[in-house]
């Protein structure tokens, strides 16, 4: 079975300009979590969705959203893009919404914003 | 929210030397779960252990909730096994929301 995946693998975009960022779930995983990670520092909490609704949002600015969508794929979107921005954004899935199940990774998007 | 600690930072090993990772958190969790990220940036799962203790291989890890802190061993380590290890624990009451520790640097030389 297919893992989690992302796309795109790399973006490079300019201050101010709107990002969106997909992924798609291991087939059968309705919960859907965005982290970003800074340079040398562990992931942070972004955003869980499951079954569409968001479950649980980490301290990010209104410009950070996001969606689920009935296949439980998943957009990240981010608006008026800052230099600080840039990192590596990563989504995991899991079965369900439960802090008792384990999440799978997928490889990440990096993002680059100048 | 909660804090998440893990020592050391940086770890340089010869391959073949075992070697022990830390990890201290502030408060009680749901779940804690250890993670290899490789140079390339996938996060690798490698254990689920809210409590106890559990191997796979070369490595093995413990945990002990009632004390707040959980441990990592790499045996007969590999080249391979170069990347960052970080914990990540779930301590929240009806969703799931992960914060991880910084993670521990290792670099295993031939």
């Amino acid at each position: 079975d297919a893992g989690v995946t992302q796309s795109p693998t790399h973006l490079i975009k300019t201050r101010g300009q709107h990002v969106t960022l997909r992924c798609s779930p291991i087939s059968g995983h309705k919960s859907v979590s965005w982290y970003q990670q800074v340079l040398g520092q562990g992931p942070q909490f972004i955003f869980q969705y499951y079954e569409k609704e968001e479950r649980g949002r980490g301290n990010f600015p209104d410009r950070f959203s996001a969606r689920q969508f009935p296949n439980y794929s998943s957009e990240l979107n981010v608006n008026a893009l800052l230099l600080g921005d840039s990192a590596l954004y990563l989504c995991a899935s899991s079965l369900a919404d439960s802090p008792q199940e384990t999440q799978y990774f997928g490889p990440g998007t990096r993002l680059l914003v100048l | 929210g909660i804090q998440v600690e893990q020592s050391p930072p940086d770890l340089i090993l010869q391959e073949g030397a075992n070697s022990t990772l830390r990890c201290n958190f502030s408060d009680s969790v749901n779940n804690l779960q250890w993670f290899h990220q490789n140079p390339w940036g996938q996060l690798i799962n490698l254990f689920y252990i809210p409590s106890g203790t559990k191997q796979n291989g070369r490595l093995s890890a413990t945990t002990v909730a009632t004390e707040r802190y959980s441990l990592l061993y790499i045996s007969s380590s590999q080249t391979t096994d170069s990347g960052v290890y970080f914990c990540a624990v779930d301590y929240s009451g009806g969703y799931q929301k992960v914060t991880f520790g910084i993670g521990t640097k290792l670099q295993v030389i031939p």
